[in-house]
């Protein structure tokens, strides 16, 4: 059971905007910011968006995330096909003195 | 480019240690700003940070993993490695290493990942 609970799969069609939601609580999401990953099997996660809203060097604007309460979200827009992955959402959770939680992972069909 | 990669025994029996290390290139595992961390994810499950290590050598482990983690550095090879002992069939997952800046909370450089099965 993860910390943050994301939703286990989305979908959508080429050029169409999906959005996933990641929802935690006062001790995590409430108080710190949050990044979210993307990740194919087999390769290295990628850092998407840092800081609830930024997105690192690199990464389209097609991709854009958001934060309110104790929820965050990210969305896609301008769908492609490799896109098509699994996205993570992480933040940093001050129960338990401390820890990094992650989401379960929401998997992006692109169909 | 920072690059890290994963190394270590693939399976371990239960009640066994669980041996990893992280090589570390592009980069020095001394420089300050950084934290060096383990994270698992096992099958059909979401990811679990294990700990860290700062550049300087302190240590900081998931309260959940506390009393079976020990990660250490090795400088002068530039890697960092991971010992998870007592392991069982829950421990099986694939394992990550991982840059975090701690500026920016963030993990910016993640290895691609190493599977280890707990099985005997």
């Amino acid at each position: 059971q993860s910390v943050l609970t994301q939703p286990p799969s989305a979908s959508g069609t080429p050029g169409q905007r999906v959005t996933m939601s990641c929802s935690g609580s006062s001790s995590n999401i409430g108080s710190k910011t949050v990044n979210w990953y993307q990740h194919l099997p087999g390769t290295a996660p990628k850092l998407l968006i840092y800081s609830n809203n930024q997105r690192p060097s690199g990464v389209p604007d097609r991709f854009s995330g958001s934060k309110s309460g104790t929820s965050a979200s990210l969305a896609i827009s301008g769908l492609q096909s490799e896109d098509e992955a699994d996205y993570y959402c992480a933040a940093w959770d001050d129960s338990l003195n401390g820890r990094w939680v992650f989401g379960g992972g929401t998997k992006l069909t692109v169909l | 480019q920072l690059q890290l990669q994963e190394s270590g025994s693939g399976l371990v029996k239960p009640s066994q240690t669980l041996s990893l290390t992280c090589a570390v290139s592009g980069g020095s595992i001394s420089s300050g700003g950084y934290s060096w961390s383990w994270i698992r994810q096992p099958p059909g499950k979401g990811l679990e940070w294990i700990g860290y290590i700062y550049h300087s050598g302190s240590t900081y482990y998931n309260p959940s993993l506390k009393s079976r983690v020990t990660i250490s550095l090795d400088r002068s090879k530039n890697q960092f490695s991971l010992k998870l002992s007592s392991v069982t069939a829950a421990d099986t997952a694939v394992y990550y290493c991982a840059r975090e800046d701690t500026a920016m909370v963030l993990f910016d450089y993640w290895g691609k990942g190493t599977l280890v099965t707990v099985s005997s």
